[in-house]
């Protein structure tokens, strides 16, 4: 069966410091990947996704970047973070018809 | 653009009916989705409908879409307390595209 991990559940970091969350997809090949964040009374954020290894679609110009270095593994990375870059961080992943399914989320906080 | 609406708060006593509604943009979307999110988790998977569907009905969940209007609604038979939860609706055009999301609905079950 499929697994998703993304890690770490949480993490406080200063402002102007790196940022890395890794996300890795078992059980399946060449997933559908996608990060999205979640603010308060904003739902869902699509920030990036991704069809196939080296391909990043970006949704939001914004202080973050993505990269897929393998099949199975999406990593999402700042240089500097903001404060605004606080929220709580989704990994997903779908086959190549229909549905997503989540990663339990990284809770980020800038201070 | 798409956009998908969906009212923020809803409280019911457990025994009733809850009704989540949301409205979406896009009459291209071929599949519609519920997830349900729990304090401090991912997103959970509920149920899907396929454009060409009318209802689709799984135990104590059912959903109908009225594709002319653009509206989607998930019916919760019988609701209780552990189904107090933010509830997210999601189109999708296509299954190689990303979802996009309501911003939630709060459900509250009042014992």
């Amino acid at each position: 069966s499929q697994t998703i991990h993304q890690w770490p559940a949480t993490l406080v970091q200063p402002v102007g410091s790196p940022l890395s969350l890794e996300c890795t997809v078992e059980g399946t090949s060449n997933p559908n990947l996608y990060w999205y964040r979640q603010a308060a009374g904003r739902g869902l954020q699509l920030l990036f996704y991704s069809v196939g290894i080296g391909q990043i679609s970006s949704e939001v110009p914004q202080n973050l970047s993505a990269s897929r270095p393998q099949d199975r593994q999406f990593i999402l990375s700042s240089k500097k973070l903001l404060l605004s870059d606080s929220g709580f961080y989704l990994c997903a992943w779908s086959p190549t018809v229909a549905e997503a399914f989540f990663g339990q989320g990284t809770r980020l906080t800038v201070v | 653009g798409e956009d998908v609406e969906q009212s923020l708060f809803l409280s019911v006593r457990e025994g009733d009916s809850s009704v989540i509604n949301c409205t979406y943009t896009d009459s291209s979307s071929t599949y519609l989705y519920w997830y349900k999110q729990e304090p401090g988790a991912g997103l959970q998977l509920l149920t899907y409908i396929f454009s060409n569907m009318d209802m689709k009905q799984d135990q104590r969940l059912t959903v109908l879409l009225n594709k002319k209007d653009k509206h989607l609604s998930l019916r919760i038979a019988d609701t209780q307390t552990g189904d107090s939860a933010i509830y997210f609706c999601a189109e999708q055009y296509s299954g190689n595209t990303p979802l996009v999301f309501g911003k939630g609905t709060r459900l509250s079950v009042i014992a």
